[in-house]
């Protein structure tokens, strides 16, 4: 079974451009959760999907924002890059809402830098 | 909300056993234990998941007290390849916002 896929795996931006980055879940999968990690701040939730809807959003601005496609598949975008959005920005899947206790299985990440 | 504790870093050697303890003291009564493996560049990988006394799988056991407030991660005879950062998080229904990770534990396995 294939994991969780994402894509670009590394890019870079200029400041004040805006990026999206994609998710593919685990096949069956129909939750999707993205993360932020920076060395100063850790593993960051950003926010989760289900069912095409947000359920539940972490403290980032309205600059970060999110979508879900009916076959499950995500994308997030930042719009108007700042230097400190430079992060590994992760993805992780599971088979139902995280909001259960089941286990989410993360993707590679992709790498974004602002400069 | 169920906040974590772990011990920052923890150094072993080759072939020894290594136990990692995460204290969560506000655990709620529905929340699962969960650890995850995280190398450089590279996307946490989750190890085990529990709920209560002992669970075991082919890489880890995970030891969880009556009273749940902490859990210890045992990783049998490390190699060289088991340094990594190892996460506790702790949640249940509602994740989202309370889907918590702290600093992890930077576990180096010396030769």
């Amino acid at each position: 079974k294939a994991g969780v896929t994402q894509t670009p795996r590394y890019l870079i931006k200029t400041r004040g451009q805006q990026v999206t980055l994609s998710c593919s879940p685990i096949s069956g999968h129909r939750s999707v959760s993205w993360y932020q990690q920076t060395p100063g701040q850790g593993l960051q939730f950003l926010f989760e999907y289900f069912s095409e809807t947000q359920r539940n959003k972490g403290n980032f601005p309205g600059r970060f924002s999110g979508r879900q496609f009916s076959n499950s598949r995500s994308e997030m975008n930042v719009s108007t890059l700042e230097l400190g959005d430079s992060a590994l920005y992760l993805c992780a899947s599971s088979l139902v809402q995280a909001s259960s206790g089941n286990t989410i299985y993360f993707g590679e990440g992709s790498w974004l830098t602002v400069v | 909300l169920a906040k974590t504790t772990q011990p920052i870093s923890m150094d072993s050697y080759e072939g020894q056993e290594v136990n990692i303890t995460c204290s969560h003291n506000n655990i709620a009564t529905n929340d699962y234990i969960t650890w995850y493996q995280q190398f450089p560049s590279q996307g946490p990988r989750f190890i085990i998941q529990g709920y209560k006394t002992k669970v075991t799988n082919e890489v880890a056991s995970l030891f969880i007290p009556a009273d749940r407030k902490s859990s210890t991660l045992s990783l049998p005879r490390v190699s060289l390849s088991d340094t990594a950062v190892y996460y506790c998080l702790v949640g249940g229904p509602n994740y989202g916002q309370n889907f918590v990770f702290g600093p992890g534990t930077r576990l180096s396995v010396l030769p």
